[in-house]
């Protein structure tokens, strides 16, 4: 069955430093795979997808993730983080025949100001 | 695009009290609908999820029970609450055309239970 993986629990970075969260998936042809994030008590918003095409993904708030097939990996990346995207980010992939998405353990970030 | 709306937004329950949580969607019709828990440092599971009106699947075994009894509401329940059941509950919903769709979120319930 399709899954992620969010190798990482918790990462801090410095305000205005780049930032990359990794994801990686497991499935056998090419996934769709999605990035949500979580701020603390609400619920998880859509940050990109990718369904197929080009490999670098644009999102919003700035971020962008990169699919890497002969890595396995669709990693999230922001230039330059912001203290307000200190939130949980979830890579997630579809499941149960598209019907059903799997999400990864998530990944908590901290920005130091 | 869809709306979830999800009420209450906090509760406190004593063990043994029913439940009753209620989803609505806005700006679809026939979404697939889904009710996530996440314990306190946990990821996301699966609770339930709903393709059609009357139409449930359950993903857990456990002590609550879900309902769809209009295209746009679904609502989570249980007869007698454990304390394991505080949480966070997140509805969620997708378009029913197609596959591998993304979902759309609600704000969460917080639910104690004491």
């Amino acid at each position: 069955a399709q899954s992620v993986t969010q190798p990482d629990i918790h990462i801090t970075v410095s305000e205005g430093a780049s930032l990359e969260l990794r994801c990686n998936y497991s499935y056998g042809a090419t996934p769709y795979l999605f990035w949500y994030v979580q701020s603390p008590g609400q619920g998880l918003q859509l940050l990109l997808k990718y369904f197929s095409g080009d490999t670098l993904v644009q999102g919003i708030k700035g971020f962008e993730a990169e699919f890497k097939r002969s890595q396995s990996s669709f990693n999230l990346r922001k230039p330059s983080v912001h203290w307000s995207d200190a939130a949980e980010y979830f890579c997630a992939v579809p499941t149960g025949g598209g019907n059903k998405l799997t999400f990864g353990t998530g990944t908590q970030l901290k920005v130091e100001l | 695009s869809q709306t979830i709306h999800q009420w209450p937004a906090t509760l406190v329950q004593p063990v043994g009290s029913p439940l009753s949580l209620e989803c609505t969607v806005e700006g679809t019709s026939n979404p697939n609908l889904y009710w996530y828990r996440q314990a306190a440092g946990r990821g996301l599971q699966l609770l339930f999820y709903s393709v059609g009106i009357g139409q449930i699947s359950s993903e857990v075994p456990q002590n609550l029970s879900a309902s769809r009894p209009q295209d746009r509401q679904f609502i989570l329940s249980s007869k007698k609450l454990l304390l394991s059941d505080s949480g966070f509950y997140l509805c969620a919903g997708s378009p029913r055309t197609g596959v591998n769709n993304e979902q759309f979120f609600g704000p969460g319930t917080r639910l104690t239970v004491l």
